[in-house]
């Protein structure tokens, strides 16, 4: 079945720096969502990426979609400490549901 | 305000017990799910529906069961078959994009 690949599995960065996070698909996905959760909280939706080679901003968060349409990346740049959470990429099987990958946890120190 | 409302938040089960955790929805959506997160780990699907009175089976479904009568409402049973059934479950719904989660239920076996 589908798998989705998440690095790293942990990254602790001082409060300032950039953060990125990578998501390996085993196989072309239609499209790709990226959730938050926050520590004790649950996933939230943040972005779709559909198209080939897209690129989407929200903010300081930069989302890539490879243009395979295998891979993705979610891009933080200077991080701040309400940037603090897991974050999952997710990818859709036949019937719409989302498989989701291992996450990235982000610790962002003051 | 539309959302998804999961109890009990903390719910405690004894060995060889079934308990019934409640997902309701609001928002119309045809499409729900259920997923079990373990510490640090990423969310594997249980169980899924797209339309009233149809489920099925996801990744991780060995022990578990789910009904479908109404479309507000996806209610998730933990049997005693389900070996190792302490996790974080959440319920989720959503036709497209992204998935709405509830504040999920955490199980415990004493």
């Amino acid at each position: 079945g589908q798998q989705v690949m998440q690095i790293p599995q942990y990254q602790h960065v001082q409060e300032g720096e950039d953060f990125t996070t990578y998501c390996n698909s085993s196989t072309t996905l239609s499209n790709i969502q990226w959730y938050k959760q926050r520590p004790g909280g649950h996933p939230v939706f943040l972005i779709q990426l559909v198209k080939s080679g897209e690129v989407k901003k929200q903010k300081r968060l930069t989302f890539q979609f490879g243009e395979a349409k295998k891979n993705s990346s979610l891009h933080i740049t200077a991080t701040q400490t309400t940037d603090v959470g897991t974050y999952f990429c997710a990818g859709p099987g036949s019937a719409r549901q989302l498989t989701f990958g291992s996450g990235t946890q982000l610790t962002v120190l003051p | 305000d539309g959302g998804i409302t999961q109890s009990p938040k903390y719910l405690f089960r004894k060995e060889g017990q079934n308990v019934t955790l409640s997902c309701e929805q609001n928002l119309n959506h045809d499409a729900m799910y259920w997923y079990r997160q373990d510490p640090g780990q990423g969310l594997r699907l249980i169980y899924y529906s797209q339309i009233v009175n149809d489920f099925q089976k996801g990744d991780i479904a060995e022990g578990y069961s789910v009904s479908r009568e109404k479309k507000e409402s996806f209610p998730l049973t933990v049997t005693s078959a389900q070996k190792n059934p302490t996790a974080f479950y959440l319920c989720a719904s959503g036709d497209s994009p992204g998935y709405t989660f509830g504040s999920g239920t955490r199980l415990t076996v004493v």
